[in-house]
């Protein structure tokens, strides 16, 4: 099983609506998650992280963790075209490493 | 904003060489790494660096490669005798304590011929 899994896509989303991103992990000591965008040849930039079930909101961006179903999710309100791009989930592990899944690449539709 | 520099942006190196990567983390933080990511596939962790010392590395990160911080600025990635599947973009970050302000910079890519 892999540590962190995340749907590879394509994901299309018309501009305007709601894309939602989702992942699962595995180990369920797990505190900490990670939300990162990456553009084709580029570096990961975050967006976000979550460390408590719930939601967590930064402008058109949401984070969800429901640790009992060890699933986290992103969900991008009012989706522009400047969105599509490739969103990486990645979980905190011990020593300060980043373990990532594959990434869902998402294209938002003008 | 404060950024982690990488050196060179591209490098293109002959099977069996030794290449440096090098990269510049943010002043104050106190963690460094280093990742690469094989094009198509997922960002994977080689090592990370505290106090002068690896304190975590992957099975990739096998005696072929070392880290090294050569002064009070720069961490590099040697790599040695290099293979073709090698070839990936290397990307170092560095963060504060925790998660704190853990930053990418903008990746070195190797490509082995």
């Amino acid at each position: 099983q892999k540590e962190v899994e995340q749907n590879s896509g394509p994901l299309s989303v018309p501009e305007g609506a709601i894309a939602s991103l989702n992942c699962t992990y595995s180990d369920r000591g797990s505190q900490s998650f990670f939300w990162y965008r990456q553009y084709s040849g580029k570096s990961p930039e975050l967006i976000m992280f979550i460390y408590s079930n719930g939601d967590k909101e930064d402008g058109r961006f949401t984070a969800q963790l429901n640790k009992a179903s060890q699933y986290v999710s992103l969900l991008i309100r009012d989706s522009q075209p400047s969105d599509s791009a490739t969103y990486l989930c990645a979980v905190w592990r011990g020593a300060q490493k980043l373990v990532f899944g594959q990434g869902t690449r998402l294209t938002i539709n003008p | 904003e404060p950024e982690v520099t990488q050196t060179p942006s591209h490098q293109v190196t002959q099977m069996g060489q030794e290449v440096i990567l090098r990269c510049v983390p943010i002043s104050n933080h106190l963690y460094f790494y280093w990742y690469r990511q094989i094009l198509g596939q997922k960002v994977e962790f080689l090592v990370s660096f505290y106090n002068n010392e690896i304190s975590e590395k992957s099975e990739i990160f096998d005696d072929q490669f070392s880290v090294e911080r050569p002064d009070g600025s720069n961490f590099t990635l040697k790599i040695r005798s290099t293979k073709l599947e090698d070839s990936a973009m290397y990307f170092c970050a560095s963060s504060g304590q925790g998660a704190y302000g853990y930053t990418f910079g903008s990746g070195t890519r190797l490509t082995v011929v």
